[in-house]
């Protein structure tokens, strides 16, 4: 495979389920990130990675929880989510986190809350 | 004032048309400015990547920034009905975090 791969690509959940959100990137790349994009809305950052560690936190909500094993794996932890949540969760990858480097994009996580 | 404002359309054209999309920014220390195109339930798919002031060619598309004015455009000649997708642009620059500002998007139908 190649590129950014997320998985599942659509999930439906309920408010007290618990799921988790996979990404995957074969680019050898050291950064990774996790967006929220809705509808009519610009994308959101919500998480950043490099080489495994987290550098930002977008004042995210304590019900998401993020986790990098290594450095082309992360994962994203659903829990007690709010029907505001539904949308798409993008993950993204880049060869660092300086600013010169252009982020590729997986296809992304269709979320919705019941 | 929003960070990044871009018009989120749609515009539709007819194929062969040119297609002319925006954005304006507030920021002056944004440095990288990017094109992204989305095909619906696909994520966004890096188009053109530019640095500073200037304009960048690459086949039918262009991709004009112009700092002065914190404006930046794409342009999309000889449109096709594989064109019709939603063109985000994105900037970032100044923090050293890598940080995307993006636009909401533009949405483009070009019809055959």
């Amino acid at each position: 495979e190649t590129g950014v791969t997320q998985t599942p690509r659509h999930l439906v959940m309920g408010m007290t389920n618990k799921k988790s959100l996979k990404c995957e990137q074969h680019l050898g790349h050291n950064a990774m990130y996790w967006y929220k994009q809705s509808a009519k809305k610009p994308l959101e950052l919500m998480f950043v990675y490099n080489f495994k560690e987290q550098t930002e936190n977008n004042s995210v909500p304590s019900r998401f929880s993020p986790e990098c094993p290594n450095s082309s794996h992360l994962f994203l932890h659903l829990h007690t989510l709010q029907p505001e949540d539904s949308a798409l969760y993008l993950c993204a990858s880049s060869q660092s986190s300086g600013d010169n480097q252009p982020q590729h994009f997986g296809d992304g996580t269709r979320l919705s809350i019941l | 004032q929003k960070e990044v404002e871009q018009d989120p359309g749609p515009l539709s054209v007819p194929e062969g048309a040119i297609v002319s999309l925006n954005c304006t920014y507030s920021n002056s220390a944004f440095q990288y400015f990017m094109w992204y195109r989305q095909y619906s339930r696909k994520g966004p798919e890096l188009l053109m990547y530019t640095y500073s002031s200037g304009n960048k060619e690459d086949g039918r598309f262009t991709a004009q920034v112009d700092k002065s004015s914190k404006y930046i455009s794409l342009f999309i000649r000889d449109s096709q009905p594989s064109d019709s997708a939603t063109y985000l642009c994105a900037m970032s620059g100044g923090d050293g975090n890598n940080r995307l500002a993006f636009g909401k998007g533009n949405q483009v139908v070009v019809i055959p």
